[in-house]
């Protein structure tokens, strides 16, 4: 069936550091991807996506890129700020399992200090 | 325009209760499903709706069930509550049920079954 690995977490990284959080994703056909990110007691929230392979989706600094060859969506962001502090999740949905049905990771939490 | 709203925000229930939980769509959103958020098994999907009908359903026992209504409210209903049922219940809406359209979050009702 179709499934998201993401990396464990917490992540923790000093201000303006580089951030990488790693995505692979198994799914019959041409999946959709997306990044959401959850802040503490709030729902999720819609960071980027992607439709189709070699698509780059963008948001507020962050990027991820739809790999087919590496079944990847991996997550990066340049310089991080302390209000990146959240968990995010990498998911997809898929014709075959019909696509309101968003299969999420596991989660992975980012702490940042000043 | 209003997000996604759902009722109660919190709620105590104990073992062999039934709850009722709501979601209001954003307006003009016909797309609802819900989502069962626990620390053990993460994110996992519950059904979803389109026009009052369901459309999927995941992997949950019978004490699961839910509805929409025709103007696109849904509820979601567990009987005899277990232990286990203690979750953040999420409910996403979007405007068609296609990979496509983003769906949009609500904040979660957090069910605790004591």
């Amino acid at each position: 069936g179709n499934s998201v690995t993401q990396m464990e977490g917490p992540v923790t990284l000093s201000e303006e550091a580089f951030l990488t959080i790693n995505c692979t994703y198994t799914a019959t056909g041409y999946p959709s991807l997306f990044w959401y990110v959850q802040y503490p007691g709030e729902g999720l929230q819609l960071l980027l996506k992607a439709t189709k392979a070699d698509d780059k989706g963008s948001n507020k600094g962050f990027e991820a890129t739809y790999r087919k060859e590496t079944t990847s969506f991996h997550l990066e962001k340049g310089s991080v700020q302390v209000s990146d502090s959240a968990v995010y999740f990498c998911a997809l949905s898929a014709m075959n399992t019909g696509f309101q049905k968003l299969v999420f990771g596991t989660g992975t939490r980012l702490l940042v200090s000043p | 325009k209003a997000g996604v709203t759902q009722t109660p925000r919190y709620l105590i229930k104990t073992r062999g209760q039934q709850v009722t939980l709501s979601c209001s769509p954003i307006s003009g959103h016909r797309s609802v499903s819900w989502y069962q958020q626990t620390p053990g098994q993460g994110l996992q999907f519950l059904f979803e709706y389109f026009s009052e009908t369901q459309r999927n359903k995941g992997n949950f026992p019978g004490r699961f069930s839910g509805r929409q209504f025709s103007n696109s409210r849904s509820e979601m209903n567990v009987s005899t509550l277990e232990l286990g049922d203690s979750a953040l219940y999420l409910c996403a809406s979007s405007l068609r049920p296609t990979g496509a359209d983003e769906q949009f979050f609500g904040p979660g009702t957090r069910l605790t079954v004591l």
